[in-house]
């Protein structure tokens, strides 16, 4: 079946600049979970999603970052006011368990800040 | 702080050899364990999950679960070059979310022809 997908796959933006990055998880998936991954790191926790409800956005680097599931399925990730240490790869994971345990990663989004 | 430490390599080896691949994580009441794979400017790829203690075979791949010692490691048997990427062990985090995973910064395989 599909797997998780994400929108853009690559995006530039001039800091200062809002940007939105979607996410469409596996169908049917109750766990979402963004993550930011660095160059030659591994992904780090942003924030998590139980069907609609926002469960824990402790890894949210500032309040200019804001995520939405609003009907339980597609997320999105917003970036306010783009800062150059905003640059990573931002990815989406899903799972069929409330407690996330399997997760799917889409191909993410290479968000570049200039 | 919560977590989970590899070597980051490179570790090279020979076609057809065993790659041994290994994590240490800090908190003791982690649960879950999981090997996936990144391919250069991929995403990570789900291999393996582990839950109790001992070994986990699939395929070509075994992992290997110690609590006691918190401890999981990653075998790779008839190692083929098309293995080569960078392997991130994750460790559920029940303590904090729902279960989100906290990630080694994972280690780069190369097999050589």
């Amino acid at each position: 079946g599909a797997g998780v997908s994400q929108s853009p796959r690559y995006k530039v933006a001039k800091r200062g600049q809002d940007v939105a990055l979607r996410c469409d998880p596996i169908s049917g998936h109750v766990s979402l979970f963004w993550y930011q991954q660095a160059l030659g790191q591994g992904p780090e926790f942003l924030t998590y999603f139980q069907n609609e409800a926002q469960l824990d956005k402790s890894g949210l680097p500032s309040d200019r970052f804001f995520a939405e599931r609003p009907e339980g399925s597609v997320s999105t990730l917003k970036i306010q006011r783009t800062q150059q240490e905003d640059s990573a790869v931002y990815l989406c994971a899903s799972s069929p368990r409330i407690y996330g345990n399997e997760q799917y990663f889409g191909p993410g989004t290479r968000l570049t800040v200039t | 702080q919560k977590e989970v430490e590899q070597n980051s390599g490179p570790l090279s080896v020979p076609e057809g050899a065993i790659a041994s691949l290994n994590c240490t994580y800090s908190d003791r009441g982690s649960q879950s364990f999981f090997w996936y794979r990144q391919y250069s400017g991929k995403s990570p790829e789900l291999i393996m999950s582990i839950y109790s203690n001992g070994d986990k075979e699939d395929g070509r791949f075994t992992a290997q679960l110690n609590k006691a010692s918190q401890y999981v490691s990653l075998l790779i048997r008839d190692s083929q070059p098309s293995d080569s990427a960078t392997y991130l062990c994750a460790v559920n985090d029940y303590g904090g979310s729902q279960g989100n995973l906290i990630f080694g910064k994972g280690t780069k395989l190369s097999v050589k022809p």
